[in-house]
C-alpha cells in the first residue's frame, strides 16, 4: 500500500563510487521530484519530472543524473560520490501543483 | 534559494497547550503547504492553503495565510506528545517546485 517508496533506505559507500537510488509511486501522479536534506534539516529541490520530462533542474553537480523510465519511477544516479553528498534524499510525487507526497528517504553516507 | 522562514526555530510546550508556528516568505505564491517530519522519517503533508484562501482547518490544525504580509501561521491546539516533530512550511509557485523553510522543532512534554 506504500504510496511513494524508495530503495535503499540506507546507503553507505566509499568516496569515488557510483550509486543509484530508486523511487516508485503508485498514486498515478504525473510529477515526481528529488529533494536533498542536509544535516541541518534544510530541504532543497534537486530535480522535477513531469510526465517523464525534466522540468526543474536546480544547481546540482552534473554527477547527479535523474532518470525517469516511466511516470511511476524516478531514479537518481550519482557518479564519483563525494563526502559532501552525504545527506538524506527524498523522492516525492504530486498531481500537477497539488499536494506532494514524500517517500521515507534514503540516508546516504559517504566515507 | 530559500523562500520560507519559520519562527521560532524551536518550541517547547506542555501537553494540552497550543503551539503556534509562523512562516514568512518572499515572493508571490500559488499555495503554501505545511509538513511534519518525525525524527528519522519522511515528510507528512498536513495542510495546503491556496493564495486566495485566508484560513483553513484540519482537525486540531488551523492555518492562516496573509498574502499582503507574505506570512502564514500554523496553530496546533491541545498538543500531545505525539505532535513532537519538526514542522516545515513550503511555498509553491507555478513552474517551480516546493521551496522549504528551515523548520520549527516542536517538543511536547507530558
Amino acid at each position: 500500500d506504500t504510496a511513494v517508496s524508495q530503495t535503499p533506505k540506507y546507503l553507505v559507500t566509499q568516496m569515488g563510487n557510483d550509486k543509484s537510488i530508486k523511487c516508485e509511486q503508485n498514486l498515478g501522479h504525473d510529477t515526481m521530484y528529488w529533494y536533498k536534506q542536509d544535516s541541518k534539516k534544510f530541504l532543497k529541490i534537486m530535480f522535477s519530472y513531469n510526465n517523464k520530462e525534466l522540468i526543474i533542474n536546480e544547481t546540482v553537480p552534473n554527477r547527479f543524473s535523474p532518470k525517469s523510465p516511466d511516470k511511476a519511477h524516478l531514479n537518481l544516479h550519482i557518479n564519483s560520490l563525494e563526502l559532501g553528498d552525504s545527506a538524506v534524499y527524498f523522492c516525492a510525487s504530486s498531481m500537477g501543483l497539488d499536494t506532494q507526497y514524500f517517500g521515507p528517504g534514503t540516508r546516504l553516507t559517504v566515507l | 534559494s530559500q523562500q520560507g522562514e519559520e519562527d521560532p526555530q524551536a518550541l517547547s510546550i506542555q501537553e494540552g497547550e497550543n503551539a503556534t508556528m509562523n512562516c514568512s516568505y518572499k515572493t508571490s505564491i500559488n499555495n503554501l503547504q505545511w509538513y511534519r517530519q518525525n525524527s528519522g522519517r519522511g515528510l507528512v503533508h498536513l495542510i495546503l492553503i491556496r493564495s486566495n484562501e485566508r484560513e483553513k482547518h484540519s482537525g486540531r490544525l488551523r492555518v492562516t495565510l496573509d498574502t499582503s504580509k507574505k506570512s502564514s501561521s500554523l496553530l496546533i491546539t491541545a498538543s500531545r506528545a505525539a505532535d513532537t516533530a519538526s514542522y516545515f512550511c513550503a511555498t509553491f509557485q507555478a513552474g517551480t517546485a516546493l521551496i522549504f523553510g528551515k523548520g520549527t522543532t516542536l517538543s511536547v512534554s507530558s
